[in-house]
């Protein structure tokens, strides 16, 4: 089955900088890569997501790149905000159902 | 207004008690699914449901069990044969879909089991 990496698991930057997450995955066959954002007591919210058809999506702030040659897809954040402290989880997904696999979250903190 | 509800917040029960969560969508979606989540491990999919009275394992289903006797309602029974239940459990919803189309699910706020 599908096996998903994430890093870094914390990551803290001061707002206004730049914050990058980084997943790989296993399955060639995977074609769907959602990313959520989760506050604190609350559920996954999804925040953006990219088809493997395309390289690079944006929306605001936030970028996600797809490099399907290396297996491998990012979160960018630009213009960090205190708001934009959370857990971000990546995903992945692969077949021909609703099955997605989570990458393990990273924690990331952004400082006034 | 529209959404996912999952209750109670929290939940303690003792060890050796089956207890079931309960979740509800008005959101007219077919599908749902039970998410169970471990610090630094994710989110694992225990359960789901992709139409009323038929519902698959996930990766984790050993010691739970489902119904989905309505569209609205998947509510999730935590049995005493779960080894480790204590955790924060998540429901989610979304449109159902066919081949390699995928739909946004959607997240209730959660269930933080505790067994003392």
């Amino acid at each position: 089955g599908e096996n998903v990496e994430q890093h870094p698991s914390t990551l803290s930057v001061q707002e206004g900088d730049s914050a990058v997450i980084k997943c790989t995955y296993s399955d060639s066959a995977s074609n769907y890569f959602p990313w959520y954002k989760q506050e604190l007591g609350k559920g996954p919210q999804l925040i953006i997501d990219i088809r493997s058809n395309v390289g690079e999506k944006k929306d605001q702030r936030i970028a996600v790149t797809l490099n399907k040659t290396a297996k491998h897809f990012s979160l960018h954040i630009t213009e960090t905000q205190p708001e934009d402290s959370a857990v971000y989880f990546c995903a992945a997904k692969s077949g021909g159902y609703q099955k997605v696999t989570f990458g393990t979250g990273t924690k990331l903190q952004v400082i006034p | 207004d529209g959404g996912i509800t999952q209750s109670p917040k929290y939940l303690f029960r003792k060890e050796g008690q089956n207890v079931t969560l309960s979740c509800e969508q008005n959101l007219n979606h077919d599908a749902m699914y039970w998410y169970r989540q471990d610090p630094g491990q994710g989110l694992r999919l225990i359960y789901y449901s992709q139409i009323v009275n038929d519902f698959q394992k996930g990766d984790i289903a050993e010691g739970y069990s489902v119904s989905r006797e309505k569209k609205e309602s998947f509510p999730l029974t935590v049995t005493s044969a779960q080894k480790n239940p204590t955790a924060f459990y998540l429901c989610a919803s979304s449109i159902r879909s066919s081949g390699t189309f995928y739909n946004e699910q959607f997240f209730g706020p959660g269930t933080r089991l505790t067994v003392l």
